[in-house]
């Protein structure tokens, strides 16, 4: 059972314009959620996060919206540049015992920008 | 931000023998880091949790004589694939969390020929 899923495995995008990266989880005890992004054969770097509190959270020209009703995010790029094509991962944590959270991933969406 | 490194970043090996693999945070001390692998085209899939002092708890379907680890201290866990087939072959990340936020090693390809 996928809890965090991200249908489109890939979205092609022109420079300047916006990318819509989507995102959509089943488990309702998820309490934070983020985005990384990764590039082949390197470990995923941290974008950006929003916690279960907040609807929406932004860092320069990234934006995260969560809809909790809906159990959806999206990581929204503004404006896309070249470098932003890398293959990015929404992931998902709930309260463990202790004070380790897991992170839960989505199977990523490859992101092209095009020049 | 926290860094955590990993080593090494690349690894060929025969069938049969084993390969260690470091995580280190480097600026922060972590209680519990966790080791991921990933095979291609699909996701981050959790292995286990490395919990300092103790034994680490192993996903379902993940062999724990297979994927050993080790975690000696604060900044520091080794998982080690003994005995390594074809089918190991794969890319291997850990991660460490300070302060909530989860940060990665570069990751490890491991190659079993």
């Amino acid at each position: 059972d996928q809890q965090v899923k991200q249908n489109s495995p890939s979205l092609s995008v022109q420079e300047g314009r916006i990318s819509i990266l989507n995102c959509d989880y089943t488990n309702s005890m998820f309490d934070y959620f983020l985005w990384y992004k990764k590039y082949p054969a390197e470990g995923p770097t941290f974008l950006i996060s929003i916690s279960s509190i907040k609807d929406k959270n932004e860092d320069g020209r990234f934006t995260v919206f969560l809809n909790k009703s809906a159990k959806h995010l999206s990581l929204h790029i503004v404006p896309s540049q070249p470098g932003d094509s890398a293959v990015y991962f929404c992931a998902a944590s709930a309260l463990t015992s202790g004070s380790a959270r897991q992170l839960t991933f989505g199977s990523g969406t490859q992101l092209t920008v095009l020049p | 931000g926290a860094v955590v490194s990993q080593h090494p970043s690349w690894v060929i090996c025969k069938s049969g023998t084993s390969v260690k693999i470091e995580c280190r945070s480097l600026d922060f001390q972590a209680t519990t880091m966790f080791w991921y692998r990933q095979f291609p085209k699909q996701s981050l899939m959790l292995m286990a949790t490395s919990n300092e002092g103790s034994k680490a708890t192993y996903e379902q379907g993940v062999e724990k004589d297979k994927f050993l680890i080790n975690h000696a201290s604060l900044t520091l866990s080794t998982l080690t694939v003994t005995s390594a087939h074809p089918e190991d072959s794969s890319f291997y990340i850990c991660s460490a969390r300070d302060m909530g936020e989860a940060f990665f090693g570069q990751g490890t390809r491991l190659t079993v020929v």
